[in-house]
């Protein structure tokens, strides 16, 4: 196992509403992304987070958006939920050194929007 | 943005057999190439990776082979297992933003 964890594990929510899903980075790791993975896909990027600060962000819109604390944990904010949003959702943590390049992806929230 | 294509999507062969999957990339300043395998309800779990000052990389039965030139690189299995059924991923990223982006995964089934 990776030591990275993401809560909750399943996740039914509405159309319309708005959503949180957690990740707690490796110990050590100080730079977090977060990947939606549609049914039968690959992970398509969504943003990164190193230090706190969001220094990078894929072709997903501003109702996507996302925290990293000082203890390296981190959340996904999605508000005004679509159908289209059902996914898995994944968090990668990584350490934040030009020497690292490793990511390693928490187990994932599964996200049903009806 | 960069353009991963993975091919094939399915692949099936017999235990002891080999297995190679194939990826080609379009972003030239891409110069890290991880692979991944999800079991069905699992993580992708980083099984090897290749960076681009290298051509070949080999860990036990898994080797990972890049040509920057072509942009293509390519993970092949040996001997296979039953255990070696799962869904693959190959992908890219530069140095300077991290950022994966991933082919569309190859389901491999291994035959007993």
């Amino acid at each position: 196992e990776t030591g990275v964890t993401q809560s909750p594990t399943h996740l039914i929510k509405t159309r319309g509403q708005q959503v949180t899903l957690r990740c707690s980075s490796q110990s050590g790791h100080n730079t977090v992304s977060w990947y939606q993975q549609a049914l039968g896909q690959g992970p398509q990027f969504i943003f990164q987070y190193y230090r706190e600060e969001e220094n990078g962000r894929g072709n997903f819109p501003p109702r996507f958006s996302g925290l990293q604390f000082p203890n390296y944990s981190s959340e996904l904010n999605v508000n005004a939920l679509e159908l289209d949003d059902s996914a898995l959702y994944l968090c990668a943590s990584r350490l934040g050194t030009g020497m690292s390049y490793e990511q390693y992806f928490g187990p994932g929230t599964r996200l049903t929007v009806t | 943005g960069e353009n991963v294509e993975q091919h094939p999507s399915t692949l099936s062969v017999q235990e002891g057999d080999s297995a190679v999957i194939k990826c080609t990339y379009s972003d030239s300043a891409s110069n890290y190439f991880p692979w991944y395998k999800q079991e069905l309800g699992k993580r992708p779990q980083l099984i090897i990776d290749i960076r681009s000052n290298v051509g070949e990389k080999k860990d036990q039965r898994i080797a990972v082979t890049l040509n920057k030139t072509a942009k293509h690189f390519s993970l092949h299995i040996t001997e296979t297992q039953p255990e070696d059924s799962a869904v693959y991923f190959c992908a890219a990223s530069r140095s300077n933003d991290y950022k994966l982006s991933f082919g569309a995964g190859t389901t491999v089934t291994v035959r007993a």
